[in-house]
């Protein structure tokens, strides 16, 4: 089944303490995303990447790193987590720019 | 720079009722245009698309049409059912490789 998975799907952590959300899509696509949903605000692109070892930064890259090591994986790494990143995050691949997305079920973050 | 700017909601209407759901756009260039669809717990799917001006996209009874002229791309269905009820966004392809959403619009159908 043609699909992009996200892990943990909830995580409660403390302000500081480094984490990692993996993100996985089966489907051989170029291009992955990462955002943050939020109440009122919708969704806003963290970091995307065009290809394997080319990443760039979206809206609201401030506090996460990425990587993108294999096309088929683009880990989400918060180095210093704050409350402020507390929110639910999507990862979302592409065949390629500018096609159609396809989302995993979502990371609900928690940072207290 | 680019961006969506997308009705407010919620929006809360009887079944069988007529929906539109606003959405204009800011862009450079010729943006695709994108409604996705997201239901309780979930991700976010695509509804439906629109590649360039005048094209309408459509997908289980809704539809959208692509207007260069008034930067728009509405959404709209002709009679709701309960199991439409969901949070929907607009979204554009923007400069620099980048998506760009709206805020969603939270729709409530009531038997």
């Amino acid at each position: 089944e043609a699909q992009v998975t996200q892990n943990p799907r909830y995580l409660i952590t403390v302000t500081g303490k480094k984490l990692t959300v993996t993100c996985s899509q089966n489907m051989n696509h170029e291009y992955m995303s990462w955002y943050r949903q939020d109440p009122g605000l919708g969704l806003r692109q963290i970091y995307y990447s065009m290809n394997v070892e080319v990443t760039d930064k979206g809206d609201v890259p401030e506090g996460y790193k990425v990587s993108r090591k294999e096309k088929r994986n683009f880990p989400l790494i918060l180095e210093s987590p704050s409350p402020n990143q507390t929110s639910l995050y999507f990862c979302a691949s592409s065949l390629d720019f500018p096609y159609e997305q396809y989302f995993g079920p979502g990371t609900r973050l928690t940072v207290t | 720079g680019d961006s969506v700017t997308q009705m407010e909601g919620p929006v809360t209407l009887s079944e069988e009722a007529f929906l539109t759901i606003n959405c204009t756009y800011t862009a450079t260039g010729y943006p695709s245009l994108f409604w996705y669809v997201q239901y309780p717990g979930e991700g976010l799917q695509l509804l439906l698309k629109a590649t360039k001006a005048d094209d309408k996209g459509s997908n289980k009874g809704f539809e959208a049409t692509y207007r260069k002229e008034t930067t728009s791309f509405h959404l709209e269905k002709g009679s709701v059912q309960v199991s439409d009820s969901a949070v929907y966004f607009c979204a554009l392809t923007g400069t620099g490789n980048q998506f760009y959403f709206g805020t969603g619009t939270s729709l409530t159908v009531i038997p």
